[in-house]
């Protein structure tokens, strides 16, 4: 029962640099989301997908980039790294209907120095 | 726009000392209100889905309940092991089912 599994749990990486952050789920479900967290923020909405080939951005997409791979999959790139960007980022998955709660990965936290 | 808002930011409790959790918001539509509850270092574990005004749900020491305008979470005699942040999050019409979450509230129950 793995649920959503995101990779990796933690990353520093230096400014300029790019890399991905992989997520997967194995509830086939039909919608994804990548959320980061910060201090006093609250967990903000970067951009999900409804369903496979589709995706859409949220509160806060400047500087990513995702992509649906296939049903199961939903990764999210950062470019080019800017310590703005340093955070926890959640990977989730749910139903896609009324009233379905989502499912959260562990997180990966992410250093950008 | 989608707007939550948590009350207190830090709850201390001691065992067995009852509270509530508030959270306030404003949606277009409410299509559900969701409770979680995340363990430092960990993702948000989904405790509650409420849909409409007047409508409760239990769990263990925890009871959620819902009016038109907010949302409390009661804790019945808490014990340690309640001690997590609690997130209120709303998913409003025509939103495909995005959730727009609270800041949370970081409770502490002690001994």
């Amino acid at each position: 029962n793995a649920g959503v599994t995101q990779t990796p749990k933690f990353q520093v990486l230096k400014t300029g640099q790019s890399m991905t952050l992989q997520c997967a789920q194995d509830m086939n479900h039909n919608s994804m989301y990548w959320y980061r967290q910060d201090p006093g923020m609250g967990l903000r909405l970067i951009y999900y997908s409804a369903s496979e080939g589709t995706t859409d951005k949220g509160e806060v997409p400047n500087g990513y980039n995702v992509s649906r791979l296939n049903k199961r999959e939903f990764s999210l790139r950062l470019e080019s790294a800017a310590p703005s960007q340093t955070s926890v980022y959640f990977c989730a998955s749910s139903e896609g209907t009324r009233g379905r709660g989502a499912f959260f990965g562990q997180g990966t936290r992410l250093t950008v120095v | 726009e989608d707007q939550v808002t948590q009350s207190p930011e830090a709850l201390r409790l001691q065992e067995g000392e009852s509270s509530s959790l508030n959270c306030s918001y404003t949606v277009s539509g409410l299509r559900g209100l969701f409770w979680y509850r995340q363990d430092p270092g960990k993702g948000p574990e989904f405790l509650f889905t409420l849909y409409s005004a007047g409508e409760e749900k239990e769990k263990e020491r925890l009871k959620a309940t819902l009016t038109k305008k907010e949302s409390f979470l009661h804790i019945t005699a808490p014990k340690p092991e309640d001690s997590a942040t609690y997130l209120c999050a709303v998913q409003g019409a025509g939103t495909a089912s995005k959730l727009t979450f609270g800041t949370g509230t970081r409770l502490q129950v002690t001994l």
